[in-house]
């Protein structure tokens, strides 16, 4: 099993359906992070979950909502989205929140709105 | 605002040909800095780091950055590219002394001809 899996790793919804983005990590990591990755931009950092807690949004519309039942995974909910919104959902995970810790990388969904 | 620059959008080499690709963040104070690779159709893995001591750091795949803090610069280097090094980088750095939070340059390609 690899250290930091996410489903689906393709999605394609309208702009008035609700779809969940899952990542799970198999690291025993205490924190965990949604990135937004477009072309030609750097990686947009969504959210981050520390030990179960929201530590960081930076300025994420709302039609984003995540949720960190346990520290294993992570969710990020979706509705509402708009064609902009298309682009490749990275989660990610570290040992920590903060300096001294590298953050592993899931694979990605790449989420595309019709 | 803190960010990272990435000057090198796409570099071309043949097989053999010696890397370099530049990578400069804008913070002033302690920083975690760290060179990811991104091989086609595959994730973000974490390609080496650099948080304190020797500056000239080594990574995986005959990799290594040296971190010059008064030229606000962490370069990645090797001496002999592969066919295989094919892939997208990028730089990243963590300021400890403001967020929290890892920020990602805009990626460089590298394409190596065999």
């Amino acid at each position: 099993e690899t250290g930091v899996t996410q489903t689906p790793r393709h999605l394609v919804m309208g702009m008035t359906n609700k779809k969940s983005l899952k990542c799970e990590q198999h690291l025993g990591h205490n924190a965990m992070y949604w990135y937004k990755q477009s072309a030609k931009k750097p990686l947009e950092l969504m959210f981050v979950y520390s030990l179960e807690e929201r530590v960081e949004n930076n300025s994420v519309p709302s039609r984003f909502s995540p949720e960190c039942p346990n520290s294993s995974h992570l969710f990020l909910h979706l509705h509402t989205l708009q064609p902009e919104d298309s682009a490749l959902y990275l989660c990610a995970s570290s040992q920590a929140w903060g300096a001294g810790h590298e953050q592993y990388f899931g694979p990605g969904t790449r989420l595309t709105v019709t | 605002a803190q960010s990272v620059s990435q000057h090198n959008h796409h570099v071309i080499l043949s097989e053999a040909a010696s890397l370099e690709l530049g990578c400069n963040y804008s913070y002033g104070g302690t920083v975690n800095l760290f060179w990811y690779v991104q091989y086609p159709g595959q994730h973000l893995q974490l390609l080496l780091k650099y948080f304190s001591g020797d500056p000239l750091v080594k990574g995986i795949k005959g990799f290594e950055a040296e971190f010059i803090k008064s030229k606000f610069s962490f370069n990645l280097r090797k001496p002999s590219v592969q066919w295989s090094d094919t892939a997208e980088y990028f730089c990243a750095a963590l300021d400890q002394t403001g967020a929290n939070n890892l920020f990602f340059g805009t990626g460089t390609r590298l394409t190596v001809i065999p």
